[in-house]
């Protein structure tokens, strides 16, 4: 079964400041892997998802992910956070040949001004 | 589009009571997904449909949780009895097939459960 480890579980950062979650995922395999956000009392709204191709990929509300197979990880980027980019951010992978999604126990961002 | 809608979005019961918790997914969608989402870890997958049939419960807990989906539409999960470490948010997702493509996975806003 994959695992997904998020290395940070708190990140406070300065509003128009970057800021960097990192995860890593445990397999030898290819995987699919994906980026959720979840705010405050809400369900988890998919950022972006890495199937094949480029490494980078871009997402919704100006996040990018970087999938680096040697490293085994997909960290997520965004250059430059908003208030509202304040909410927890979980990392999931999927086996390719399987339908599980198996998540990280989440990042919670807080963007101060 | 509508989304996956969830009700209740909260609940609070004594231990070895029993809950109900609805999932509407999005029209057209075959697969429904119910997790669990214990504070601060992600979600677990407890129930996975395909229309109305079971593809994968090997992480529900049998002796106390249910679920189904009649007409593979709506489902119901229930816990009969509820204990205290079943407090948790309670997340519907749904998809349009179970492939193994990446099919992106759409989650309702939950229903937050609360054992005393």
């Amino acid at each position: 079964a994959q695992s997904v480890t998020q290395l940070d579980s708190q990140v406070p950062v300065f509003e128009e400041a970057p800021v960097e979650l990192r995860c890593n995922y445990s397999s030898s395999v290819s995987v699919y892997l994906f980026w959720y956000v979840q705010y405050p009392n809400q369900g988890l709204q998919l950022l972006l998802k890495y199937l094949s191709g480029s490494t980078l990929v871009k997402g919704i509300n100006g996040f990018e992910a970087e999938f680096n197979k040697s490293q085994t990880s997909f960290h997520l980027r965004k250059p430059s956070v908003h208030i509202s980019d304040t909410a927890e951010y979980f990392c999931a992978v999927r086996d390719p040949n399987d339908y599980k999604l198996s998540f990280g126990a989440g990042t919670t961002v807080t963007v101060r001004a | 589009e509508a989304g996956v809608a969830q009700s209740p979005r909260y609940k609070i019961i004594e231990k070895r009571q029993s809950v109900a918790f609805w999932c509407n997914p999005i029209s057209g969608h075959a697969t429904l997904y119910w997790y669990q989402q214990i504070l601060g870890q992600g979600p677990k997958l407890l129930i996975q449909f395909q229309n109305n049939g079971v593809v994968d419960d090997s992480q529900l807990p049998k002796d106390r949780f249910s679920a189904e989906r009649l007409k593979g539409v709506d489902s119901t999960l229930k816990i009969q009895p509820a204990k205290l470490e079943d407090s948790a948010v309670y997340l519907c997702a749904s998809s349009l097939v179970a492939s193994g493509r990446g099919e992106t996975q759409y989650f309702g806003p939950g229903t937050r459960l609360l054992v005393l």
